[in-house]
């Protein structure tokens, strides 16, 4: 069984750029989740996705937005990117199942913005 | 909106000493409610979960909606438990709602 995994580990843009990051889930999770962590704070939910479909968001404008594939991997995509989209990027995965289910995160995506 | 409040960025303790980390949380039903825990270079990952009831790694958390709080136990802190700790409560649907983190140092 292989845990979450994304990629890249780091990442530098440019303001006005567009990025995607990519999370593969956990084998057997049918749910992503996406976090935004800035420097000393704790993880932002941006939104989570179920079988392709997004099934709930946070406080994050539309040009986040993301997919998940039949695989139940998972792309993360910013465009216009700004300088506080500086940020550490989470991805999670979990099985199907209620509010108390645990989730697994990957090791994160280091997105710098200049 | 649901709020998970943190009080403490550090807390610092000898090995030995009991450990008590703070969180809050604000929501009028039924929460789920869990700690979340991240050790030096490591990926974030689950502690405990306030259903299960169980303590983790000597670790234990009682939910009081009295005082809307789930603060983090441990009667004797270990070196290992140097960490960092987020509390974080489910805002339905398996997205979590997470407190800004408190850094746990266990001193020799």
């Amino acid at each position: 069984e292989t845990g979450v995994t994304q990629s890249p580990t780091h990442l530098i843009k440019t303001r006005g750029q567009q990025v995607t990051l990519r999370c593969s889930s956990q084998s057997g999770h049918n749910t992503v989740s996406w976090y935004q962590q800035a420097l000393g704070q704790g993880p932002q939910f941006i939104f989570q996705y179920y079988r392709e479909e997004e099934n709930g968001r946070g406080n994050f404008p539309p040009r986040f937005s993301g997919l998940q594939f039949p695989n139940y991997s998972s792309e993360l995509n910013v465009n216009a990117l700004e300088l506080d989209d500086s940020a550490l990027y989470l991805c999670a995965s979990s099985p199907g199942g209620g509010r108390d289910t645990e989730a697994f995160f990957g090791q994160g995506t280091r997105l710098t913005v200049v | 909106a649901q709020r998970v409040t943190q009080p403490e960025k550090l807390l610092s303790v000898f090995k030995g000493a009991p450990v008590e980390l703070k969180c809050n949380y604000s929501y009028s039903g039924s929460p789920e409610l869990f700690w979340y825990v991240q050790y030096s270079r490591q990926r974030l990952q689950l502690l405990l979960r306030h259903i299960s009831r169980e303590s983790i790694k000597g670790f234990t958390a009682d939910l009081n909606k009295g005082e809307t709080s789930f603060h983090l136990k441990k009667p004797f802190a270990q070196e290992e438990d140097s960490a960092m700790y987020y509390c974080a409560q489910s805002t339905g649907r398996r997205a979590l709602t997470f407190g800004s983190g408190t850094r746990l140092q266990v001193q020799p």
